[in-house]
């Protein structure tokens, strides 16, 4: 069955560095989404991409996030200067229509030190 | 603005009994409905979603789940809960739009089955 590939599985960072998640979406899906999960507390919506731009993003997503789609595979989360608040488990998400079919990664767990 | 409450942090059955784990939604329009589950350290994986037609939807490992619009409930059930169900349980919404759009998880139900 198809799958959603995030890596790495696990990064800790300095405060203040930049990070990069990379997400290998399902290669025929057309909508990509990243969400995280603070630990304890409830996955919340990012950001989500369609047609080479964002759609629709949340308040969590300022000017310290960016997300790309540098080629025909990868989708990538940049946190420009991570804050200790950072620290979650980041999912992956895609799916082949508006609404319908969501597959999530098994996520990266980002840890700023 | 669409939302997800799950009212239970946690449910506790033994193994063998039916379980249900409960969610409540609000959104603009027809929802989408989703329930995923995740273990220890690792990733949501998708059990069931309801989009349109028939309101009890089936989905992986013996769950189902009842769509009812009235009560705009979502509630998760399985006829004989196992050890190996016990996880954390997400019931998820979306509106149906025309755009790629969120999905709003709830806080989350543990599920912990006991022999």
């Amino acid at each position: 069955e198809p799958e959603v590939t995030q890596t790495p599985s696990h990064q800790v960072t300095q405060m203040g560095q930049e990070v990069i998640l990379r997400c290998v979406p399902i290669s025929n899906h057309l909508y990509f989404y990243w969400y995280r999960q603070i630990l304890g507390q409830k996955v919340e919506f990012l950001v989500s991409f369609y047609n080479n731009e964002i759609s629709e993003k949340s308040e969590i997503f300022d000017d310290q996030f960016s997300v790309e789609r540098p080629d025909g595979s990868n989708f990538t989360l940049k946190i420009r200067s991570t804050k200790l608040e950072d620290s979650a488990m980041y999912f992956c998400a895609s799916s082949l229509a508006s609404g319908w079919g969501y597959t999530f990664g098994s996520g990266t767990r980002l840890t700023v030190v | 603005a669409q939302s997800v409450a799950q009212p239970e942090d946690q449910v506790n059955v033994a193994e063998g009994n039916p379980l249900t784990v409960k969610c409540t939604y609000s959104v603009s329009g027809n929802p989408y409905l989703f329930w995923y589950v995740q273990y220890p350290n690792r990733g949501l994986q998708f059990l069931l979603k309801y989009i349109t037609g028939d309101n009890l939807v089936k989905g992986s490992y013996g769950f189902e789940a009842e769509f009812n619009k009235s009560q705009t409930s979502f509630h998760l059930k399985k006829p004989s809960a196992l050890v190996s169900d016990s996880a954390l349980y997400f019931c998820a919404v979306r509106a149906w739009s025309g755009t790629a759009s969120k999905l709003t998880f709830g806080t989350g139900t543990r599920l912990q089955v006991t022999l």
